[in-house]
């Protein structure tokens, strides 16, 4: 299957620095990358859409100026979490789709975000 | 809505079948996912069923899919140690788009 690579795996960083998480599609195209968040013992929810070229489409109740979200090429898509606080500590993951192909969801690794 | 329910634990002991149920809600959705979450790690698609399928298996995962009633189901055969971990049901609403993720039944595997 297509690979996304998703980095850092983990980062720890102070309350009130930001934090950038990357992620890739490493050999397809993808149009839209999905960003999900995973509190513990809990289910993953999907924070925010990107498409490559526009503006990524928040959830309800996501702060979008907080989780900036940047799909500047066709394989690569950014969220960076400003101002982090401890309650941001959570466990992020991205997925990327071709959405012009009838193709499954590819998953990244997952990043372990800990502000301290 | 999009609520994508499942049963929060399940405990069976080695070698044993395991049985993992989902409903969905979405009548609409393309593909159905099973994956597999280790503590402290990323998502591990285990097999996905596309909507037109009623059966797939996989080695020993096995995954029945009852459109009419939106039931999805993982078995696992011959169940390991190394099987122990929460497993997310997942679908496509709407086709295409976002993948959401089912509550996650946590498998306990009894030696």
């Amino acid at each position: 299957g297509a690979v996304v690579s998703q980095h850092p795996s983990r980062v720890i960083c102070k309350s009130g620095t930001s934090v950038k998480i990357e992620c890739r599609s490493l050999d397809f195209q993808a149009t839209t990358m999905f960003w999900y968040r995973q509190f513990p013992k809990q289910s993953l929810m999907l924070m925010a859409t990107s498409n490559e070229g526009s503006k990524a489409t928040y959830e309800q109740g996501v702060e979008k100026d907080k989780f900036l979200i940047n799909h500047a090429s066709l394989t690569l898509s950014t969220l960076t979490v400003t101002s982090a606080h401890p309650e941001d500590s959570s466990f992020y993951i991205c997925s990327a789709r071709v959405l012009t192909q009838n193709t499954e969801a590819f998953f990244g690794q997952g990043t372990r975000l800990t502000v301290v | 809505g999009e609520d994508v329910e499942q049963s929060l634990f399940l405990s069976v002991r080695e070698g044993d079948s395991s049985v993992i149920n989902c409903t969905y809600t979405d009548s609409s959705s393309t593909y159905l996912y099973w994956y597999k979450q280790e503590p402290g790690a990323g998502l591990q698609l285990l097999t996905y069923i596309f909507s037109n399928m009623d059966m797939k298996q996989d080695q020993r995962l096995t995954v029945l899919l009852n459109k009419k009633d939106k039931h999805l189901s993982l078995r696992i055969a011959d169940t390991q140690t190394g099987d122990s971990a929460i497993y997310f049901c997942a679908e496509t609403p709407g086709g295409y788009q976002k993948v959401t993720f089912g509550t996650g039944t946590k498998l306990q595997v009894i030696p």
